[in-house]
């Protein structure tokens, strides 16, 4: 099945303590791309890669880092998590949107994020 | 960055169309609009999109006006299962040319029994 996963699901922490939340899509997707969402404000893109090793700033990425080094794999990094980084985090993937394509983005479940 | 206007929420009778209408008013011209739409807090699902012409597809039909600048999301016969957040989206471009998509608030639609 096609899917996108992300792990965990819920999370709660404390600030300061480093986390992961790793994404994993199953269908060769190049673009892959990580999303909050808070009341009001719906969602927000904070990183998004074109491909391997290739990643770039969305519109909300202080305080988060990511990387790919493998095609499938999208890893969130939050080195040092603070209470406004809680929130409901979205991987998302696609064919490339390198072009002027119409692909359309597979999104995951959603992580639970709560710092405290 | 092109950017949509969508009522908060809607109420629809269920079996009877819900018409979900979009403002993109600063839309380019060869910028789609795409429909999504969110359950609860699952991740977003993709409906349906659209350049200029209007399309159909099995969930749902995209009304686009002539001008480009407004769009209406069709469901045709509601069901309650179609009770979430409609998101209408742009894509837009980021500094570096590539593209991405732009989220609004969307409007939340209750189907009622």
């Amino acid at each position: 099945e096609a899917q996108v996963t992300q792990n965990p699901r819920y999370l709660i922490t404390v600030t300061g303590k480093k986390l992961t939340v790793t994404c994993s899509q199953n269908m060769n997707h190049e673009y892959m791309s990580w999303y909050r969402q808070d009341p009001g404000l719906g969602l927000r893109q904070i990183y998004y890669s074109m491909n391997v090793e290739v990643t770039d700033k969305g519109d909300v990425p202080e305080g988060y880092k990511v990387s790919r080094k493998e095609k499938r794999n999208f890893p969130l990094i939050l080195e040092s998590p603070s209470p406004n980084q809680t929130s409901l985090y979205f991987c998302a993937s696609s064919l490339s949107l390198a072009t002027s394509g119409t692909y359309e983005q597979y999104f995951g479940p959603g992580t639970r994020l709560t710092v405290t | 960055d092109a950017k949509t206007t969508q009522p908060p929420s809607m109420d629809c009778a269920e079996g009877r169309a819900a018409n979900l209408p979009c403002n993109h008013s600063t839309i380019s011209g060869n910028e789609y609009v795409y429909w999504y739409r969110q359950i609860h807090s699952q991740g977003p699902q993709y409906i349906i999109h659209g350049l200029k012409n209007n399309e159909t597809n099995e969930m749902a039909s995209l009304i686009i006006t002539e001008d480009r600048k407004s769009s209406t999301l069709i469901l045709p016969h509601a069901t309650l299962r179609d009770t979430a957040v409609y998101y209408c989206i742009v894509r837009g471009r980021t500094t570096s040319g590539t593209y991405k998509y732009i989220f609004g608030t969307g409007t939340r639609l209750k189907v009622l029994a």
